[in-house]
């Protein structure tokens, strides 16, 4: 089975921080996706990579930044942390239609 | 782009009735239809898709339907029981390695 492991379960950062979410697929997958997930607003695509080193903005992806500098790896930046970018993030990668979800992140800004 | 309009947001049922969560597309050009089941704290799974070509599909208790003319697709979940409780997302996309576009979630409750 295709696994997605996202570093962390719960975080809690403080207004202002730089935050790194770091998410890991071990299929040799080349795309990969950054989601956010709210109540009430479902699944919602912040960043998606093609392949190393590509990126392209999804719907939401203001207050975010990416990097993919090796295949298996897809890193999720908040370059200020701010309270309405506590939520549910949630990874995921592909080779064909579906998708493997990670876990996902509880992010708390306080 | 693709919109996805997905209801009810919540639903209730007792345990061995059906379910049925509706989905509405936008893009004509869509032609794979996923549905994720996440159970509470878990990460969502693929539980069943749907292409165009196919109007309807069935993996034991669950179905999905498309009506390509009226775009929207469906699911239908029969005998419900308890471990169906969760939050079910439907999804479009044009296929392939398109963008695919989620729903906003149906949380289903099935009641002992």
């Amino acid at each position: 089975d295709v696994k997605v492991t996202q570093s962390s379960r719960y975080l809690v950062k403080r207004t202002g921080e730089k935050v790194f979410l770091e998410c890991v697929q071990d299929m040799d997958h080349e795309n990969m996706f950054w989601y956010r997930q709210d109540p009430g607003l479902g699944l919602r695509l912040i960043y998606f990579s093609y392949d190393v080193k590509m990126k392209e903005k999804g719907d939401i992806p203001e207050g975010y930044s990416v990097s993919r500098e090796k295949k298996e790896r897809f890193s999720l930046i908040l370059e200020s942390a701010s309270t309405n970018q506590t939520s549910m993030y949630l990874c995921a990668s592909r080779s064909s239609e579906s998708y493997t979800f990670g876990s996902g992140t509880r992010l708390t800004v306080v | 782009g693709e919109n996805v309009e997905q209801h009810p947001s919540t639903l209730s049922v007792q345990e061995g009735d059906s379910a049925v969560i509706k989905c509405t597309y936008s893009d004509s050009a869509s032609n794979y239809f996923p549905w994720y089941k996440q159970e509470l704290g878990k990460r969502p799974q693929l539980i069943i898709d749907i292409r165009s070509n196919v109007g309807e599909k069935k993996d034991q208790r669950i179905a999905v339907t498309l009506n390509k003319t009226a775009k929207h697709f469906s699911l239908h979940i029969t005998e419900t029981q308890p471990e169906d409780s969760a939050v079910y997302f439907c999804a479009a996309s044009r296929g392939g390695y398109q963008k695919v576009t989620f729903g906003i979630g149906t949380k289903l409750q099935v009641i002992p």
